[in-house]
């Protein structure tokens, strides 16, 4: 079973408008993290933003807010006045409890942003 | 500046070439990772490392072999490699003491094996 899953393989949004990136998740354990990351055409991926599975108030950071939803194990990106620079391919991603720290990564969704 | 860096950039072999992809941190980062990226597929998380250490391999073959001399420094050799094995190899590195345990990301090596 996918631990992570992104729904929405492609999306457009007009420039200066809000965005919400679906990702949804599944995990038996009580203590995990969630990750946002931006791939650009380059290639890097681009750490966005992180929720912790106890955190009480959802994540911002600058234009990108997480919207947790614990009990619907959902964990949506939102970007807020997108720009022309936000055209990439964002990546959910999981941390369990587990020594490793590994991440396990959603399939993407790729945005588009126009003019 | 990423802070993690990964030579070279771009790699083509064919299958019956030995090579090595290169990954560094001056971070102070006490774990580091590779991660492969096929096209339309999901990161794959291959090896993972702490303090020097291999504590993750995630099933891959014997024709990648991971190496870590140090806590900066990451090698991923390669031999006998297959057309499927062609992807975007990542190098992350993990800091301590982070409440948020990003991992950080170099640009990646694109390889292609004909």
């Amino acid at each position: 079973a996918q631990k992570i899953t992104q729904t929405q393989p492609g999306m457009f949004v007009q420039e200066k408008e809000a965005v919400t990136l679906d990702c949804t998740y599944d995990t038996s354990d009580q203590s995990y993290g969630l990750f946002w990351y931006k791939q650009p055409s380059s290639g890097e991926m681009i750490f966005l933003i992180y929720q912790g599975s106890y955190d009480e108030q959802n994540a911002t950071e600058g234009r990108y807010s997480l919207n947790f939803q614990k009990a619907r194990k959902s964990a949506n990106l939102v970007i807020s006045a997108s720009q022309l620079g936000d055209s990439a391919m964002y990546f959910c991603a999981m941390r369990e409890e587990d020594s490793s720290y590994k991440l396990i990564f959603g399939s993407g969704t790729r945005l588009l942003v126009r003019p | 500046e990423t802070g993690v860096t990964q030579t070279p950039r771009h790699l083509v072999m064919g299958m019956t070439n030995k090579k090595s992809l290169k990954c560094e941190q001056h971070l102070g980062h006490n774990a580091m990772y590779w991660y492969k990226q096929s096209a339309k597929k999901p990161l794959e998380l291959m090896f993972v490392y702490n303090f020097k250490e291999q504590t993750e391999n995630n099933s891959v073959p014997s024709r990648f072999s991971p190496e870590c001399p140090n806590s900066s420094h990451l090698f991923l050799h390669l031999h006998t490699l297959q057309p499927e094995d062609s992807a975007l190899y990542l190098c992350a590195s993990r800091p301590r003491g982070s409440g948020g345990n990003e991992q950080f990301f170099g640009p990646g090596t694109r390889l292609t094996v004909l």
